[in-house]
């Protein structure tokens, strides 16, 4: 079946523009992650959406970065006013989500947004 | 609050040869995940280890798990030049179901 599937690949923007990165999860997955990704560098967690739950937020480095998830599938990333600290490769994961000790919570990636802030 | 940490960071080996990639995790956890990175690329997973003593074998590759050492090894056998690539850990925190991961060890095998 389809992965997940994240748009645009690459995203080039002036400093001071604001942004929409979009992520397609794996359908029936109730779990959905942003992650960020600076060059040679390890994921930074973001933000991480569980079915209809509050969304943990945590992971944002300011209040210029958003996230929301509509209908518990499809979800958007917004930076606003980008700064060039911003660039990065910004992947999106999605999961099932069990409780329990059977289970897994085992994380598929999309091909990440290449962000680029000039 | 969980650490995940993995040795070592970088790792330069010629072909046929044999090594271990660590992961060290601080607090209780039974599931964990080796991922792989090709440059350039997203997040590949290679294994999922959901128990004490679990291990599992692909290829050349070999993870195991010990959570009382809270401990996994990636072993690397016989290397080829394909499995040069960063290899990352993650560690689910139990409290909020999240994995925790490691800072990834970059691989490079010389033919």
């Amino acid at each position: 079946g389809a992965g997940v599937s994240q748009s645009p690949s690459n995203k080039v923007t002036e400093k001071g523009k604001d942004v929409e990165l979009r992520c397609d999860p794996i359908s029936g997955h109730t779990a959905l992650y942003w992650y960020r990704q600076s060059l040679g560098q390890g994921l930074e967690f973001l933000i991480y959406f569980q079915g209809n739950s509050a969304p943990d937020k945590s992971g944002l480095p300011s209040d210029r970065f958003s996230a929301e998830r509509t209908g518990g599938s499809v979800s958007t990333l917004t930076i606003q006013r980008t700064q060039q600290e911003d660039s990065a490769v910004y992947l999106c994961a999605s999961s099932l989500f069990f409780r329990g000790s059977t289970g897994g919570y085992e994380q598929y990636f999309g091909p990440g947004t290449r962000l680029t802030v000039t | 609050e969980l650490k995940v940490e993995q040795n070592p960071l970088f790792l330069s080996m010629q072909e046929g040869k044999n090594y271990t990639i660590y992961c060290n995790y601080s607090t209780t956890s039974d599931r964990l995940y080796w991922y792989r990175q090709d440059p350039g690329k997203s997040l590949e997973s290679l294994f999922v280890l959901l128990s004490n003593g679990a291990v599992k074998q692909e290829g050349r590759l070999m993870a195991s798990l010990d959570t009382k050492a809270r401990l996994s090894t990636l072993h690397i056998t016989a290397a080829v030049h394909d499995l040069s690539a960063t290899y990352f850990c993650a560690v689910v925190m139990d409290s909020n179901y999240q994995l925790i991961w490691g800072a990834g060890t970059k691989l490079i095998i010389k033919p």
